[in-house]
């Protein structure tokens, strides 16, 4: 079956620390890979998105994310932390353009 | 602005009872979706269009039902079959090739 899977339901850093969320996917074809934040009872927004262009993908909010298939994975990484990214992340595939699949979600807490 | 709407906001309904949630959108995309969110569990498609009059159950259909008569609009109703209706509904809509989806800003259905 196809699925996304994110390490780690909870993560806590200190503000200006690295942060890295995880993603890994299940498919033998390179699927499109997204990452999406989610503020308490809100939608979900765009951090950024994979669609086999370049491997790093740059986003908003200075967040970034590299493709490897070598390790069907696609990390979800910020050099400092900041307060105001504390929310819930979530990864999404999409195998066949127009159904997605979403992990578990990350919560990332930051610490002052 | 173009965007999508989901309405109400929150949502109380008695057990029993079946319960429509409003789902519009004014960006012009074919394909609409319905996810339900559970605290840990990610969100979990209920059903999806991707074109008007066609629709398709996903993952956990049973005890809902949608329509899709106009492209814009996708309701959802909850139904009293569905054994544990209350949670977090978001509506979603994109267009392909390979975009990302767009999320509404969600309702909060509370069964009591």
């Amino acid at each position: 079956a196809q699925s996304v899977t994110q390490l780690g339901s909870h993560v806590s850093v200190s503000e200006g620390a690295l942060v890295l969320l995880r993603c890994n996917y299940s498919s033998s074809v390179p699927p499109y890979l997204f990452w999406y934040v989610q503020y308490p009872n809100q939608g979900l927004q765009l951090l950024l998105k994979y669609t086999s262009a370049a491997t790093l993908v740059k986003g908003i909010n200075g967040f970034e994310a590299e493709f490897k298939k070598s390790e069907t994975s696609f990390h979800l990484t910020k050099p400092s932390a900041h307060m105001s990214d504390a929310a819930e992340y979530f990864c999404a595939v999409n195998y066949n353009f127009n159904k997605f699949y979403f992990g578990s979600g990350t919560k990332l807490n930051v610490k002052p | 602005d173009g965007g999508i709407t989901q309405s109400p906001k929150y949502l109380f309904r008695k057990e029993g009872q079946n319960v429509t949630l409003s789902c519009e959108q004014n960006l012009n995309h074919d394909a609409m979706y319905w996810y339900r969110q559970d605290p840990g569990q990610g969100l979990r498609l209920i059903y999806y269009s991707q074109i008007v009059n066609d629709f398709q159950k996903g993952d956990i259909a049973e005890g809902y039902s949608v329509s899709r008569e106009k492209k814009e609009s996708f309701p959802l109703t909850v139904t009293s079959a569905q054994k544990n209706p209350t949670a977090f509904y978001l509506c979603a809509s994109s267009t392909p090739p390979n975009t990302e989806a767009f999320f509404g800003q969600g309702t909060r259905l509370t069964v009591v």
